[in-house]
């Protein structure tokens, strides 16, 4: 068991362009979370997908960012339109379905917008 | 909504001192509790989660928290703290309410041990 996979480790995009964040869920987990890691906001959530459905993207700016879970093996953050402000770690984890099931995080993809 | 705060951004500690992270959560129903783990370049680890029962909950490596209702707190304590427990340290509390069971964080604790 890989854990959850995130790809890449590392993104450095200039001013306005667009970001594509990518996750793998451990196999056989039906959720999976976003979050983003600053210093000054700490873990912010983002979004939620439960079997591939999105439950909740009240974390998710209005502008700019969307996610999707086209099968249930992965998952992807884009960010259009890159901001300076958008420079932050991006966390993926995925669970077992239930309410106090642990999360397992990846190690994150640091976007650092120039 | 739920929020957690944790008071304390830093907290510094010799090896071998005991250890008191304080956490106190916001939240009308009964919520599910969660400690959080971050060692450096690495990702964040559960070591300990309270639901209902006994409100001293046991985890990994020597950790235990206490659930105390009435004052809205879930505080991690450690009985003797080794410098391998430098790391940062998170509460969060989850409320499953409508089928949602997001994580919603508090700002985090930089552990230091002193050798």
């Amino acid at each position: 068991n890989a854990g959850v996979i995130q790809t890449p480790r590392h993104k450095v995009t200039g001013k306005g362009q667009e970001a594509t964040l990518w996750c793998e869920p451990i196999s056989g987990h039906s959720a999976v979370f976003w979050y983003r890691q600053t210093i000054v906001q700490g873990l912010e959530f983002l979004t939620y997908f439960r079997n591939q459905a999105p439950i909740d993207d009240s974390g998710m700016p209005k502008e700019r960012f969307s996610a999707q879970m086209p099968n249930q093996s992965h998952s992807t953050l884009k960010i259009q339109s890159t901001q300076p402000q958008d420079s932050a770690v991006y966390l993926c984890a995925s669970s077992l379905e239930g309410s106090n099931e642990r999360l397992f995080f990846g190690h994150g993809t640091k976007l650092s917008v120039l | 909504a739920q929020s957690v705060t944790q008071p304390d951004a830093r907290v510094t500690v010799s090896e071998g001192a005991s250890l008191q992270l304080r956490c106190k959560y916001s939240y009308s129903g009964t919520p599910y509790l969660f400690w959080y783990v971050q060692y450096p370049r690495q990702g964040l680890q559960l070591l300990l989660k309270y639901y209902s029962g006994d409100p001293v909950v046991q985890g990994v490596n020597g950790f235990e928290a206490e659930f105390i209702k009435s004052n809205s707190s879930f505080h991690l304590r450690k009985a003797s703290v080794h410098w391998s427990d430098s790391a940062v340290y998170f509460c969060a509390v989850s409320a499953f309410s409508g089928g949602n069971n997001k994580l919603t964080f508090g700002q985090g604790t930089v552990l230091s041990v002193i050798p």
